[in-house]
């Protein structure tokens, strides 16, 4: 099956440093990625859709300049908090839709624990 | 817009008995219907989906889920849970249109916990 992958798993940082989390297809080309947010106890949060080679839509509310999303190839999109903030810790999960798939089809990276301390 | 009701939070149960996790969705279109279970600190599994056809839809570890239109209902059933099963449970639609593809809305997540 489809593999998603993200790393880091977990990740520790001062406030005020930028983080960023990778995202990667390992088996298949993905031509639309998303990049959720997930608050202890609560449902996933779409923050942006990103499409390979263009710029990312982000979901009202989430602030672009600090969440930056880059989806330079078909395997690969990268989530890039800056200026992190304790507010900002968090699970952020990505998901990636397959090339020649149904567009039903996203599968799941494993998630990235954020503490920002 | 749509948008997904995941009527209980938690539900506790005890291991061998059924369990039945309810999913309530609004969308003035028709959508396509999710399970995913997610279990600590990971992602997201499909359990199973519903686009058209056969309203029982089966999906993997022995779930469930029976559509119901009428109703706008999707809840998700197992005959006989394991220790195993215990994780967190989201119920998600997406509309067939939706031109940025892939678009899931989800439900808040149900928290089964089975109990020995």
């Amino acid at each position: 099956g489809a593999v998603v992958s993200q790393h880091p798993s977990r990740v520790i940082c001062k406030s005020g440093t930028s983080v960023k989390i990778e995202c990667r297809s390992l088996d298949f080309q993905a031509t639309t990625m998303f990049w959720y947010r997930q608050f202890p106890k609560q449902s996933l949060m779409l923050m942006a859709t990103s499409n390979e080679g263009s710029k990312a839509t982000y979901e009202q509310g989430v602030e672009k300049d600090k969440f930056l999303i880059n989806h330079a190839s078909l395997t690969l999109s990268t989530l890039t908090v800056t200026s992190a903030h304790p507010e900002d810790s968090s699970f952020y999960i990505c998901s990636a839709r397959a090339q020649g798939h149904p567009n039903t089809e996203a599968f799941f990276g494993q998630g990235t624990r954020l503490t920002v301390v | 817009a749509q948008s997904v009701t995941q009527l209980d939070s938690q539900v506790p149960v005890f291991e061998e008995a059924p369990v039945e996790l309810r999913c309530n969705y609004s969308s003035s279109v028709s959508v396509y219907l999710f399970w995913y279970v997610q279990y600590p600190n990971q992602g997201l599994q499909l359990l199973l989906k519903y686009l058209s056809g056969s309203t029982l839809v089966k999906g993997i570890n022995g779930f469930e889920a029976e559509f119901n239109k009428s109703q706008t209902s999707f809840h998700l059933r197992k005959p006989s849970v394991h220790i195993s099963d215990t994780a967190e449970y989201f119920c998600a639609v997406m509309m067939p249109r939706e031109t940025s593809g892939s678009r899931l809305t989800f439900g808040e997540g149900t928290q089964l916990t089975v109990n020995p």
